[in-house]
């Protein structure tokens, strides 16, 4: 999955401040995903997004923000309102608007608080 | 909206024993349901992924079974191998009616000794 990258690999966050984390992706893919991966847990989603201009909130969206200006870039905002930012965040990209097509992932943001 | 529920949490088998992992869904209409291999810090990786068209499918050692009447599917590796130590998750989707987003189960840690 080399053509998704997200950077930085480790960030760090002080109180009260906003942090974006980048989602990158050369692979053509229409569908964008940002999942919140906790210690010793699953994948939860936050935001997606199926086209450029759109996006939809996921399970655990309140604290967060993204936006898809371009079509291979969906960054997330983790605002100072999501008080336990502290987690692993996972982007995910796939192809296509049908059904059932693999989502691949980056490498991953490892987000703390300072 | 989708539940996947995941057993066991947990798995330790002897090297070239076989090791089962089995997931439950809620919701009927969820229709692709991927399996992914995540080891330490890295990224999950796709290993195999079935639709709900089929009732098995195979790749060298990795096998996914399907009952969708009973809504579970399960993971089988034969022949373990230490490299096979890492955190499985599954996952269920709606498909494109539902913006194509995944539900993860919540991970079962597999450890292969040699």
């Amino acid at each position: 999955d080399g053509g998704i990258t997200q950077s930085p690999k480790y960030l760090f966050r002080k109180e009260g401040q906003n942090v974006t984390l980048s989602c990158e992706q050369n692979l053509n893919h229409d569908a964008m995903y940002w999942y919140r991966q906790d210690p010793g847990q699953g994948l939860r989603l936050i935001y997606y997004s199926q086209i450029v201009n759109d996006f939809q909130k996921g399970d655990i969206a309140e604290g967060y923000s993204v936006s898809r200006e371009k079509k291979e870039s969906f960054p997330l905002t983790v605002t100072s309102a999501q008080k336990n930012p502290t987690a692993f965040y996972l982007c995910a990209s796939r192809t296509g608007q049908g059904s059932n097509h693999p989502q691949h992932f980056g490498d991953g943001t490892r987000l703390s608080i300072l | 909206g989708e539940n996947v529920e995941q057993h066991p949490s947990t798995l330790s088998v002897q090297e070239g024993d076989s090791a089962v992992i089995k997931c439950t869904y809620s919701d009927s209409a969820s229709n692709y349901f991927p399996w992914y291999k995540q080891e330490l810090g890295k990224r999950p990786q796709l290993i195999i992924d079935i639709r709900s068209n089929v009732g098995e499918k195979k790749d060298q050692r990795i096998a996914v079974t399907l009952n969708k009447t009973a809504k579970h599917f399960s993971l089988h590796i034969t022949e373990t191998q230490p490299e096979d130590s890492a955190v499985y998750f599954c996952a269920a989707s709606r498909g494109q009616a539902a913006g194509n987003k995944l539900t993860f189960g919540g991970g079962t840690r597999v450890l292969v000794k040699p």
